[in-house]
């Protein structure tokens, strides 16, 4: 059976610093990945997929996440964070067991970024 | 892009009534919707998987008969939470999808749903 482990409830940057999200996996299968941003009152969004092409993902608002088979991780990462960026973060991984694209989340992380 | 809706975006109900909340897929058909349940400052649940004009398959915990799904068409699904209690008051969320392992799922806004 799939799962996500995200490391850390709760990130804290400053504004213009490294956004690093850690999100570790295990799976039976080779894993779909995602990462997922939710800001309040607001639906999720997808900001990158991970399936199985480039281990390096680029997504939106400039996250990408690279995927590292050998450490089951997918963690999430941005150059310069901008105030905007503060919300929660989910990892998610794709269960293959009977390709029903059913996700199973991670606990997520509230990213907050200060001034 | 794909938009998800939700109806209501918020409810309150008595113990004991039931309330049904809708999700709508407004500009595509999906084959495929999800239902999640998430508390304050906690991930999502995956309650059940609903196909258009199929039964709904519940994850193992969730009370079928409590939770009643219906699909009856490629832009609607439906949730109704029947007989509710206060600790049915939670955060659901559907999205919708092809259903496909490796798809990206459109997300709805979330019902706010508060029994007293």
């Amino acid at each position: 059976a799939q799962s996500v482990t995200q490391l850390g409830s709760h990130v804290s940057v400053s504004e213009g610093a490294l956004v690093l999200l850690r999100c570790n996996y295990s799976s039976s299968v080779p894993p779909y990945l995602f990462w997922y941003v939710q800001y309040p009152n607001q639906g999720l969004q997808l900001l990158l997929k991970y399936t199985s092409a480039a281990t390096l993902v680029k997504g939106i608002n400039g996250f990408e996440a690279e995927f590292k088979k050998s450490e089951t991780s997918f963690h999430l990462t941005k150059p310069s964070a901008h105030m905007s960026d503060a919300a929660e973060y989910f990892c998610a991984v794709s269960d293959g067991s009977g390709n029903t694209g059913k996700l199973i989340f991670g606990q997520g992380t509230t990213l907050q970024v200060k001034p | 892009g794909a938009v998800v809706s939700q109806h209501p975006s918020w409810v309150i109900c008595k113990s004991g009534t039931s309330v049904k909340i809708e999700c709508r897929s407004l500009d595509f058909q999906a084959t495929t919707m999800f239902w999640y349940r998430q508390f304050p400052k906690q991930s999502l649940m995956l309650m059940a998987t609903s196909n258009e004009g199929s039964k709904a398959t519940y994850e193992q915990g969730v009370e079928k008969d409590k939770f009643l799904i219906n699909h009856a068409s490629l832009t609607l699904s439906t949730l109704t939470v029947t007989s509710a209690h206060p600790e049915d008051s939670s955060f659901y969320i559907c999205s919708a999808g092809p259903g496909l392992a490796g798809a990206k799922q459109y997300f709805g806004p979330g019902t706010r749903l508060t029994v007293t």
